[in-house]
């Protein structure tokens, strides 16, 4: 069965401080992971996929399979950063996206 | 593109009314999804559909749930009578199946039930 952990429901950290939300899966397969931002009110939009190996908005994830963990990480936390990020997990056979319950990301000024 | 677009952005009901939740896919999309957004429960999917056909409905809370999707540019998430309980944030997501799994939400709709 996939699961996806996000052990931390809220995360909060003051401006300029370093980031790291973490995401730990479970399957058997070969995963392809994702991060999802909500901003206030909004849509889930894509943050990050581990297969583009990007960075966006200065977030960074590696997938460590030996770890089976996708954690989030920027260096310097900005105040628009404040949102909801869900990381979720896809399977072979392209069925659906497992997500995570979510962590809250709160930076203060 | 327009992305994702659901209606009712917002709907306030009574309980026991039947409630209609409509979403367009991406043009081009071959899957299409409907999640619930709870504060308590997160984010759960409800069921998803391939080219139109549902796949897997084992999310659909009870039998006041329904879904369809009669074209490949419409789907619909019916509650009838709603509860309560109901209360949440339906998004309805799709996706190019040909192109990878990632998949783009819409603005999702707010419904209270009173």
């Amino acid at each position: 069965a996939q699961r996806v952990t996000q052990p931390e429901k809220l995360l909060s950290v003051f401006k300029g401080a370093p980031v790291e939300l973490k995401c730990n899966y479970s399957y058997s397969g070969s995963p392809e992971l994702f991060w999802y931002v909500q901003y206030s009110r909004q849509r889930l939009q894509l943050l990050l996929r581990h297969i583009s190996r990007e960075s966006i908005k200065g977030f960074t994830a590696d997938l460590n399979k030996g770890e089976t963990s996708f954690h989030l990480k920027k260096p310097f936390a900005q105040e628009e950063d404040s949102a909801m990020y869900y990381c979720a997990l896809g399977s072979t056979g392209y069925s659906t996206l497992t997500f995570g319950k979510g962590t809250m990301l709160l930076v203060s000024p | 593109d327009a992305g994702v677009i659901q209606s009712p952005r917002h709907e306030v009901t009574e309980m026991g009314q039947e409630v209609t939740l409509r979403c367009k896919p991406i043009s081009g999309h071959n899957s299409l999804f409907w999640y619930r957004q709870t504060m308590m429960r997160g984010l759960e999917l409800l069921i998803y559909f391939n080219n139109n056909v549902p796949i897997d409905d084992s999310g659909m809370p009870e039998d006041r749930f329904s879904a369809k999707m009669p074209n490949a540019s419409f789907s619909t998430l019916k509650i009838q009578p709603s509860e309560p309980r109901d209360s949440a944030v339906y998004f309805c997501a799709s996706r190019d199946r040909n192109s990878g799994n990632t998949i783009y939400f819409g603005e999702g709709s707010w419904l209270t039930v009173v």
